[in-house]
């Protein structure tokens, strides 16, 4: 799977827009982008996953780019509650699911 | 949404013994399981791939003597760390995969904190 590269911390103001990087240069035409994020001491949760067309959905909009080579994840209204690690994974999904997770971005909603 | 249960939250244990963890997906039949690990602030790490029925595929640097894994039925994967020390202490997570689902196919467990003394 494609390796990913986020910044390791972000900080955002609560009721404001937050607005995940995620680079993944070497992505292949197969593969899909996911986004997960984990609360601390819980297991991951899903976000929104997408292959080539922005997608939204009730928690947030994921954007990648024409080439693909870069994916923004946006949270449109922050809250205190949405601090936490968020992560971009790559995977073509099909028979090989298995998710590798990288470091991802630590984003802290501040009041 | 699809539910994984796991269980204990959290268990604390005595250096060489045994501690079983159970991954149970409650509303649909995983064929597939898989197991992380995460240790303080750090990322997760995939420790095990748990086929339904046969046996399961180990990552690299893995113990497979030591970290036993059994998915006996379409909805249950255990997960035993045998002769555990205080190295092995660590947050474990189980994710099971839903082929029927819509969205979403991987589900996690809300994770197991195991300390050893």
């Amino acid at each position: 799977d494609a390796k990913t590269t986020q910044p390791t911390s972000m900080d955002c103001a609560e009721g404001r827009a937050a607005n995940l990087p995620c680079n993944h240069s070497t992505i292949s035409g197969n593969e899909y982008v996911y986004w997960y994020r984990q609360i601390h001491s819980q297991g991951p949760q899903y976000i929104i996953h997408g292959l080539k067309n922005n997608e939204t959905n009730e928690m947030a909009s994921l954007i990648i780019t024409e080439d693909r080579k870069s994916s923004t994840l946006i949270l449109p209204h922050a809250t205190l509650r949405d601090t936490a690690v968020y992560y971009c994974i790559v995977n073509s999904g099909g028979s090989n699911y298995k998710l590798t997770f990288g470091k991802g971005t630590l984003l802290t909603v501040n009041p | 949404g699809a539910v994984v249960s796991q269980h204990p939250s959290w268990v604390i244990c005595k250096s060489g013994t045994s501690v079983k963890i159970e991954c149970r997906s409650l509303d649909f039949q995983a064929t597939t399981m898989f197991w992380y690990r995460q240790f303080p602030k750090q990322s997760l790490m995939l420790m095990a791939t748990s086929n339904e029925g046969s046996k399961a595929t180990y990552e690299q640097g893995v113990e497979k003597d030591k970290f036993l894994i059994n998915h006996a039925s379409l909805t249950l994967s255990t997960l035993t760390v045998t002769s555990a020390h205080p190295e092995d202490s660590s947050f474990y997570i189980c994710s099971a995969l839903n082929w029927g689902a819509n969205n979403e196919k991987l589900f996690f467990g809300s994770g197991t904190q195991l300390s050893v003394l």
